[in-house]
């Protein structure tokens, strides 16, 4: 019965591979969000959707594009991965404007 | 560019002492919210303040805030070896409901 769930968990592939992350959230949230947290630990805002609409598209690489197939999830996929993306992404819910609840998150290592 | 910055960056204290963290923002905010991060693992949240609040406690957390001084503060009394964490402030902007983290204080409890 976890809230906000994403996987994997740890995701390891090389320079120019494609890949995609899930997350489900089971709160009834009508706001899903990524974040990326560098090495240094800084949180960043990528995306939030709302309601399935793109609300916040932060100026990231065209590389990365969501998708929210439902108002329960919205993955993340990313191609031509590059080794600046590495990082840990986390996916989050809220309803809007309200507290923000974070899935494990998913350590992307890219070789 | 960055909206939260907390101070100070890193802090260590002996257990049982309180801990105090700041959070400086530059634009009208609907709300500030601290979160925790423990090593290697996602976000909990801790407490949100709204615009209209001055003051908020629970437990042993107390937050402040002042929006003339757009700043606000986090209080932890009678620190425990289990609150070694980074502690994040996260304000939700009113012109654009846009979330934004600040980079954290981490702080570690000695025993």
């Amino acid at each position: 019965d976890t809230a906000v769930s994403q996987t994997p968990k740890y995701l390891v592939t090389q320079m120019g591979n494609d890949k995609s992350i899930k997350c489900e959230q089971n709160l009834g949230h009508d706001t899903m969000y990524w974040y990326k947290q560098d090495s240094k630990k800084f949180l960043k805002i990528m995306f939030s959707y709302n309601n399935k609409e793109l609300i916040i598209n932060e100026t990231v690489p065209n590389r990365f594009s969501p998708k929210s197939p439902d108002k329960a999830h919205l993955n993340l996929h990313i191609n031509s991965l590059e080794l600046g993306d590495s990082a840990v992404y986390f996916c989050a819910s809220s309803q809007r404007g309200d507290t923000q609840y974070f899935g494990p998150g998913t350590r992307l290592t890219v070789l | 560019s960055q909206q939260g910055e907390e101070d100070p960056q890193a802090l260590s204290i002996q257990e049982g002492e309180n801990a105090t963290m700041n959070c400086s923002y530059k634009t009208s905010i609907n709300n500030l919210q601290w979160y925790r991060q423990n090593s290697g693992r996602g976000l909990v949240h801790l407490i949100l303040i709204r615009s209209n609040e001055r003051e908020k406690h629970s437990g042993r957390l107390r937050v402040t805030l002042d929006t003339s001084k757009k700043s606000s503060s986090l209080l932890i009394t009678a620190s425990r070896a289990a609150d070694t964490a980074s502690y994040f402030c996260a304000t939700d902007r009113n012109r654009d409901d846009k979330i934004i983290f600040g980079k954290g204080t981490r702080l570690h409890i000695l025993p």
